[in-house]
């Protein structure tokens, strides 16, 4: 049982460029989260989803886009890569609403 | 969601029990209180929830007033690990419930 499991854990990229973060749990769980963290701040919701083909927009979308095509996986994808995205990136997952999450360990960008 | 107001930071000493504050005096009826902490720049970790009764588990006791605006996290025996921020997030269940994640009380275990 791995958990959430996030992959890279580092990654430098240009300014322009684009990824996806991989994010993959294997817990069964329906609900699944995208947050960024920066330095002195708090987490802040990117894109959620509810379950398989079901995502919606969190507090600071814009830059990112989400997919979710099987209950494993919530690949988070950035199309052009600016700066104001560098940033520690979470993923998390939970069984339910009523239910804490478990939180990957991380994906640590750095856009140049 | 209803918004939550907790300290900034907070000290405690290893072995005694760590008192943490988290104010929502403008939590709904069907909102949940939940309890996260962010050991240095790790994934933040669960604690606990709850929704008007009070909640034990193997980690942490969560006091919830019962006018529901206030509650404590309440860590019986800190210690050096537990040296971390504390998030307090006030929930509605359903499919648009969220984590919505504030700045958290930097909670300081010393020896």
């Amino acid at each position: 049982n791995a958990g959430v499991t996030q992959t890279p854990k580092f990654q430098v990229l240009k300014t322009g460029q684009s990824m996806t973060l991989q994010c993959a749990q294997d817990m069964n769980h329906e609900y699944m989260s995208w947050y960024r963290q920066d330095p002195g701040m708090g987490l802040r919701l990117i894109h959620y989803s509810v379950g398989a083909g079901i995502t919606d927009q969190g507090e600071v979308p814009n830059g990112y886009n989400v997919s979710r095509s099987t209950t494993e996986d919530f690949p988070l994808r950035l199309l052009s890569a600016a700066p104001s995205q560098t940033s520690v990136y979470f993923c998390a997952s939970s069984i339910g609403v009523h239910y804490g999450y478990t939180f990957g360990s991380g994906t640590r960008l750095t856009v140049v | 969601d209803a918004k939550t107001t907790q300290p900034t930071s907070m000290d405690c000493a290893e072995g005694r029990a760590a008192n943490l504050p988290c104010n929502h005096s403008t939590i709904s009826g069907n909102e949940y209180v939940y309890w996260y902490r962010q050991i240095h720049s790790q994934g933040p970790q669960y604690i606990i929830h709850g929704l008007k009764n009070n909640e034990t588990n193997e980690m942490a006791s969560l006091i919830i007033t019962e006018d529901r605006k206030s509650s404590t996290l309440i860590l019986p025996h800190a210690t050096l690990r537990d040296t971390a921020v504390y998030y307090c997030i006030v929930r509605v269940g359903g499919s648009q419930g969220n984590l919505i994640f504030g700045k958290g009380t930097k909670l300081s275990v010393k020896p």
